[in-house]
Protein backbone atom coordinates (compact mmCIF):
# COMPACT_ATOMS: atom_id res chain seq x y z
CA UNK A 1 0.00 0.00 0.00
CA UNK A 2 1.56 3.22 -1.05
CA UNK A 3 1.14 6.13 0.79
CA UNK A 4 0.11 9.66 -0.54
CA UNK A 5 2.75 11.44 -2.84
CA UNK A 6 3.03 15.20 -4.33
CA UNK A 7 4.75 16.26 -7.25
CA UNK A 8 6.94 18.27 -7.56
CA UNK A 9 8.72 18.39 -3.79
CA UNK A 10 9.95 21.66 -4.01
CA UNK A 11 9.27 24.35 -6.32
CA UNK A 12 10.92 27.89 -6.97
CA UNK A 13 8.93 30.35 -8.97
CA UNK A 14 9.09 34.09 -9.69
CA UNK A 15 5.90 36.25 -8.46
CA UNK A 16 3.25 36.35 -11.30
CA UNK A 17 4.05 33.07 -12.98
CA UNK A 18 1.51 30.12 -12.39
CA UNK A 19 2.35 26.85 -10.59
CA UNK A 20 0.93 23.48 -10.12
CA UNK A 21 1.03 20.96 -7.86
CA UNK A 22 -0.35 17.44 -8.14
CA UNK A 23 -1.31 14.66 -5.22
CA UNK A 24 -1.93 11.20 -5.80
CA UNK A 25 -3.97 10.06 -2.55
CA UNK A 26 -3.64 6.25 -1.34
CA UNK A 27 -6.05 4.49 -3.36
CA UNK A 28 -9.40 3.78 -2.72
CA UNK A 29 -9.91 6.72 -0.89
CA UNK A 30 -12.73 8.68 -1.17
CA UNK A 31 -11.33 12.02 0.16
CA UNK A 32 -8.95 14.45 -0.60
CA UNK A 33 -7.96 17.02 1.06
CA UNK A 34 -5.13 19.92 0.40
CA UNK A 35 -3.50 21.89 3.58
CA UNK A 36 -0.92 25.31 3.62
CA UNK A 37 1.37 25.46 6.07
CA UNK A 38 3.14 28.55 6.81
CA UNK A 39 6.84 28.51 8.88
CA UNK A 40 5.43 27.61 12.71
CA UNK A 41 1.72 26.88 11.74
CA UNK A 42 -0.23 24.49 11.61
CA UNK A 43 -1.92 22.92 8.57
CA UNK A 44 -4.86 25.45 7.81
CA UNK A 45 -7.47 23.46 5.92
CA UNK A 46 -7.93 24.92 2.01
CA UNK A 47 -10.63 22.41 0.11
CA UNK A 48 -11.56 18.98 -0.29
CA UNK A 49 -12.84 16.57 -2.20
CA UNK A 50 -15.49 13.44 -2.47
CA UNK A 51 -14.71 11.32 -5.27
CA UNK A 52 -14.57 14.04 -7.92
CA UNK A 53 -16.73 16.67 -6.05
CA UNK A 54 -15.41 20.12 -4.38
CA UNK A 55 -17.36 19.97 -1.51
CA UNK A 56 -15.88 22.96 0.86
CA UNK A 57 -13.58 26.08 -0.03
CA UNK A 58 -11.46 27.84 2.72
CA UNK A 59 -12.00 31.48 2.69
CA UNK A 60 -7.84 31.29 2.11
CA UNK A 61 -8.48 29.86 -1.07
CA UNK A 62 -8.70 32.95 -3.25
CA UNK A 63 -9.57 33.13 -6.69
CA UNK A 64 -6.51 32.81 -7.98
CA UNK A 65 -6.63 29.07 -6.79
CA UNK A 66 -7.96 26.25 -8.39
CA UNK A 67 -8.16 22.80 -7.20
CA UNK A 68 -9.64 19.88 -9.22
CA UNK A 69 -10.08 16.18 -9.10
CA UNK A 70 -11.42 15.35 -12.37
CA UNK A 71 -11.72 11.22 -12.07
CA UNK A 72 -11.62 10.94 -8.59
CA UNK A 73 -8.02 9.81 -8.06
CA UNK A 74 -5.44 12.43 -8.36
CA UNK A 75 -5.68 15.88 -7.76
CA UNK A 76 -4.24 19.43 -9.26
CA UNK A 77 -3.83 22.55 -7.23
CA UNK A 78 -3.14 25.43 -9.41
CA UNK A 79 -1.77 29.07 -8.55
CA UNK A 80 -2.31 31.71 -11.08
CA UNK A 81 -0.17 34.94 -10.95
CA UNK A 82 1.65 33.72 -7.62
CA UNK A 83 2.93 36.53 -5.14
CA UNK A 84 5.14 36.37 -2.12
CA UNK A 85 2.70 35.47 0.29
CA UNK A 86 2.09 32.06 -1.40
CA UNK A 87 5.17 30.94 -0.20
CA UNK A 88 4.28 28.02 2.19
CA UNK A 89 4.17 24.42 2.07
CA UNK A 90 1.38 22.77 0.73
CA UNK A 91 0.39 19.66 2.13
CA UNK A 92 -2.23 16.95 0.80
CA UNK A 93 -4.06 14.11 2.57
CA UNK A 94 -6.65 11.76 1.79
CA UNK A 95 -8.97 9.47 3.86
CA UNK A 96 -12.01 7.43 3.42
CA UNK A 97 -15.37 8.21 3.66
CA UNK A 98 -15.65 10.56 6.96
CA UNK A 99 -14.07 13.52 8.95
CA UNK A 100 -13.71 10.91 11.73
CA UNK A 101 -11.23 8.53 9.51
CA UNK A 102 -7.81 9.29 9.46
CA UNK A 103 -6.28 11.95 7.02
CA UNK A 104 -2.92 10.20 5.83
CA UNK A 105 -0.34 12.61 4.88
CA UNK A 106 1.61 13.03 1.99
CA UNK A 107 5.68 14.61 1.88
CA UNK A 108 4.05 18.01 1.05
CA UNK A 109 5.05 20.10 -1.84
CA UNK A 110 7.26 23.21 -0.54
CA UNK A 111 6.64 26.54 -2.81
CA UNK A 112 9.21 29.77 -3.10
CA UNK A 113 8.12 33.06 -4.45
CA UNK A 114 10.18 35.17 -5.53
CA UNK B 1 -15.55 29.02 15.96
CA UNK B 2 -13.76 25.80 16.80
CA UNK B 3 -10.49 25.65 17.57
CA UNK B 4 -7.23 23.70 18.61
CA UNK B 5 -4.85 25.12 21.21
CA UNK B 6 -1.26 23.87 22.21
CA UNK B 7 -0.17 26.17 24.80
CA UNK B 8 3.95 25.34 24.50
CA UNK B 9 5.71 26.02 21.71
CA UNK B 10 8.47 23.81 22.90
CA UNK B 11 8.99 21.30 25.22
CA UNK B 12 12.12 19.37 26.74
CA UNK B 13 12.39 16.73 28.63
CA UNK B 14 15.61 14.40 29.33
CA UNK B 15 15.47 10.57 27.66
CA UNK B 16 14.04 8.03 29.79
CA UNK B 17 12.02 10.37 31.72
CA UNK B 18 8.11 10.71 31.02
CA UNK B 19 6.81 13.32 28.64
CA UNK B 20 3.90 15.16 27.94
CA UNK B 21 2.27 17.32 25.19
CA UNK B 22 -0.56 19.51 26.05
CA UNK B 23 -3.44 20.03 23.56
CA UNK B 24 -7.17 21.87 24.63
CA UNK B 25 -10.03 21.88 22.77
CA UNK B 26 -13.23 24.07 21.82
CA UNK B 27 -14.96 21.64 19.74
CA UNK B 28 -18.71 21.68 19.58
CA UNK B 29 -20.72 18.80 20.16
CA UNK B 30 -18.90 15.17 20.35
CA UNK B 31 -15.26 15.82 19.46
CA UNK B 32 -12.74 13.91 17.05
CA UNK B 33 -9.18 14.58 18.32
CA UNK B 34 -6.25 13.79 16.51
CA UNK B 35 -2.41 14.07 17.28
CA UNK B 36 0.43 14.07 14.25
CA UNK B 37 3.89 13.99 14.05
CA UNK B 38 6.32 16.28 11.64
CA UNK B 39 9.60 15.58 11.22
CA UNK B 40 11.67 17.80 9.10
CA UNK B 41 10.83 19.04 5.82
CA UNK B 42 8.09 15.93 5.63
CA UNK B 43 4.34 15.43 6.16
CA UNK B 44 2.61 14.56 8.91
CA UNK B 45 2.65 11.66 10.34
CA UNK B 46 -0.59 9.96 11.99
CA UNK B 47 0.03 9.06 16.04
CA UNK B 48 -3.48 8.31 17.27
CA UNK B 49 -7.09 9.65 17.77
CA UNK B 50 -10.13 9.90 19.56
CA UNK B 51 -13.65 9.37 18.03
CA UNK B 52 -15.39 7.32 20.78
CA UNK B 53 -15.27 4.82 23.44
CA UNK B 54 -12.19 4.53 25.97
CA UNK B 55 -10.93 7.71 27.25
CA UNK B 56 -7.35 6.48 26.90
CA UNK B 57 -5.90 6.23 23.93
CA UNK B 58 -3.13 4.07 22.70
CA UNK B 59 -1.19 4.95 19.16
CA UNK B 60 2.15 4.71 17.73
CA UNK B 61 5.84 4.16 19.21
CA UNK B 62 4.71 4.34 22.70
CA UNK B 63 2.25 7.25 22.45
CA UNK B 64 -1.17 7.61 24.59
CA UNK B 65 -3.31 10.36 24.97
CA UNK B 66 -6.25 10.89 27.37
CA UNK B 67 -9.71 12.34 26.55
CA UNK B 68 -10.68 14.30 29.46
CA UNK B 69 -13.73 16.02 28.90
CA UNK B 70 -14.33 18.36 31.43
CA UNK B 71 -11.06 20.44 30.71
CA UNK B 72 -11.75 19.67 26.94
CA UNK B 73 -8.27 18.59 26.76
CA UNK B 74 -6.20 15.67 25.21
CA UNK B 75 -2.67 15.71 25.57
CA UNK B 76 -0.16 13.45 24.11
CA UNK B 77 1.89 11.60 26.77
CA UNK B 78 4.40 8.95 26.61
CA UNK B 79 6.01 7.10 29.66
CA UNK B 80 9.56 7.16 28.84
CA UNK B 81 11.17 9.71 25.71
CA UNK B 82 13.46 8.93 23.42
CA UNK B 83 16.03 11.39 21.49
CA UNK B 84 14.41 10.09 18.62
CA UNK B 85 10.74 11.32 19.79
CA UNK B 86 12.31 14.84 19.23
CA UNK B 87 10.15 16.74 16.35
CA UNK B 88 7.33 18.73 15.93
CA UNK B 89 3.74 17.77 17.29
CA UNK B 90 0.56 18.45 16.10
CA UNK B 91 -3.01 18.31 17.66
CA UNK B 92 -6.11 18.38 15.31
CA UNK B 93 -9.79 18.22 16.19
CA UNK B 94 -12.93 18.53 14.27
CA UNK B 95 -16.72 16.94 14.74
CA UNK B 96 -19.40 15.40 12.65
CA UNK B 97 -20.55 18.72 11.34
CA UNK B 98 -17.62 19.94 9.95
CA UNK B 99 -15.87 18.16 6.94
CA UNK B 100 -11.89 19.35 7.69
CA UNK B 101 -9.45 18.88 10.90
CA UNK B 102 -8.66 22.23 12.69
CA UNK B 103 -5.32 22.04 14.04
CA UNK B 104 -3.03 23.73 16.66
CA UNK B 105 0.11 25.55 16.08
CA UNK B 106 2.00 22.86 16.81
CA UNK B 107 4.41 22.03 20.18
CA UNK B 108 7.88 20.97 19.36
CA UNK B 109 9.56 18.44 22.01
CA UNK B 110 13.28 18.20 22.47
CA UNK B 111 14.33 15.16 24.16
CA UNK B 112 17.98 15.19 25.25
CA UNK B 113 20.71 12.61 26.27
Amino acid sequence: DTGVSQNPRHKITKRGQNVTFRCDPISEHNRLYWYRQTLGQGPEFLTYFQNEAQLEKSRLLSDRFSAERPKGSFSTLEIQRTEQGDSAMYLCASSSWDVQETQYFGPGTRLLVL
Amino acid sequence: AQSVAQPEDQVKVAEGNPLTVKCTYSVSGNPYLFWYVQYPNRGLQFLLKYITGDNLVKGSYGFEAEFNKSQTSFHLKKPSALVSDSALYFCAGGNYNTDKLIFGTGTRLQVFP
